[in-house]
């Protein structure tokens, strides 16, 4: 099926460091949404974007809709060790039937830097 | 609130065997639940939407007869990977979408089952 393009694929990060991330797709999206992933576990949603150009954080997180609607991107502000895992993008054509369906990105896996 | 509970997060089954994953919305009701495959280091991969009374949807390249569907209420929804085989081994996640909190909400996923065939 579909995938976004999503990118980097993994990342090292120092404690204190800022971590950013994005999603490009070439179709127009109604909804971003961004999840992290923990080993063995379901996605949990971290920040829902509905709006074109809309700005959107969750403490340290920050994420924005892309004003084409055809990107979104991630930032994590002052990483702490707990940040380690993997988040996802995810993009909603519309609201009903299957283009309602989430489409997901790879996944970009952050680790700590040995 | 929203939350999802996926039962079990572990299992271990015989090749021949069929094996049934449950997905509960525990304080909402979900019209609609949805079926994830997600293998190592890959993406999560939409098998099949599952609607509350009526027949699921699969995704192309999705076998009905082996992964089968049923949303028999708003709150219940089972896969249940018949005959399986190792390939059929993975994570099997699980989400439901809370339409009581407007069509623009996110959607919730279950804990996921790691399903391993042997």
């Amino acid at each position: 099926g579909q995938q976004l393009n999503q990118s980097p694929q993994s990342m090292f990060i120092q404690e204190g460091e800022d971590v950013s991330m994005n999603c490009t797709s070439s179709s127009i999206f109604n909804t971003w949404l961004w999840y992290k992933q923990d080993p063995g576990e379901g996605p949990v949603l971290l920040i829902a974007l509905y709006k074109a150009g809309e700005l959107t954080s969750n403490g340290r997180l920050t994420a924005q809709f892309g004003i084409t609607r055809k990107d979104s991107f991630l930032n994590i502000s002052a990483s702490i060790p707990s940040d380690v895992g993997i988040y996802f993008c995810a993009g909603q054509r519309s609201y009903g039937g299957s283009q309602g369906n989430l489409i997901f990105g790879k996944g970009t896996k952050l680790s700590v830097k040995p | 609130g929203a939350v999802v509970s996926q039962h079990p997060s572990r299992v271990i089954c015989k090749s021949g065997t069929s094996v049934k994953i449950e997905c509960r919305s525990l304080d909402f009701q979900a019209t609609t639940m949805f079926w994830y495959r997600q293998f190592p280091k890959q993406s999560l991969m939409l098998m099949a939407t599952s609607n509350e009374g009526s027949k699921a949807t699969y995704e192309q390249g999705v076998e009905k007869d082996k992964f089968l569907i049923n949303h028999a209420s708003l709150t219940l929804s089972t896969l249940t990977v018949t005959s399986a085989h190792p390939e059929d081994s993975s994570f099997y996640i699980c989400s439901a979408r809370d339409r009581s909190r407007g069509p623009l909400y996110g959607y919730t996923f279950g804990s996921g089952t790691r399903l391993t065939v042997v």
